[in-house]
């Protein structure tokens, strides 16, 4: 079965902290993605990757950055932890083509920064 | 840039039949897709419609209209399991972009 594999469920962390938040798929999926979600606000797009060592930026990057150096792992990095900050990150991939009807998520990171 | 507008809120009984509306506005459009949330689980694809008409999987059909920039989700025979988050997403030339979702609740 298909599956994108999210590193924490839960993740507390401090103000200034440097954060890694980890994404691994096992479909040899080409695109991959991170959105955060906020109640109200639904999934929002922080950064996209369509192949490896490529990054795109999404809708709202300011704040992050990625890192995507296999094709099977895409890394959200939080490079200094701020309470606006706290919310539900989903790491999703894409085949190449399947942009509509292709997107698998993972069970989210429920980060809180204190 | 890409804005949606869906309800918020939708609330039905078992059995009954409901409608979740979308609208949009878009610079570049593809297709419209819809995505089911549990509370608490990851969203899962439910339909896409890249082309005007219905899209019928089972007891969920989903509806484009690409000259009204309209489309709809419809779930048929209600169970009490399908509460849960709908959401629709506008497909783009290189991503999706969401709406803020429709909280539907099913009463028995």
């Amino acid at each position: 079965d298909v599956k994108v594999t999210q590193s924490s469920r839960y993740l507390v962390k401090r103000t200034g902290e440097k954060v890694f938040l980890e994404c691994v798929q096992d479909m040899d999926h080409e695109n991959m993605f991170w959105y955060r979600q906020d109640p109200g606000l639904g999934l929002r797009l922080i950064y996209f990757s369509y192949d490896v060592k490529m990054k795109e930026k999404g809708d709202i990057p300011e704040g992050y950055s990625v890192s995507r150096e296999k094709k099977e792992r895409f890394s959200l990095i939080l490079e200094s932890a701020s309470t606006n900050q706290t919310s539900m990150y989903l790491c999703a991939s894409s085949p190449a083509g399947g942009l509509g009807y292709g997107y698998t998520f993972g069970s989210g990171t429920r980060l809180t920064v204190v | 840039g890409q804005s949606l507008e869906q309800p918020s809120e939708v609330t039905a009984v078992e059995g009954a039949i409901v409608q979740i509306n979308c609208t949009y506005q878009t610079s570049g459009f593809y297709g419209l897709s819809w995505y089911q949330q549990h509370d608490g689980g990851a969203p899962t694809f439910l339909s896409y419609n890249g082309l005007d008409g219905l899209e019928e999987t089972g007891r969920f059909s989903s509806f484009l209209s690409r000259s009204d920039s309209y489309g709809y989700l419809l779930l048929q025979e209600l169970q009490m399991k399908d509460s849960a988050s709908y959401f629709c997403a506008v497909r783009g030339y290189s991503t999706l972009t969401f709406g803020k979702g429709t909280m539907l609740l099913v009463s028995p």
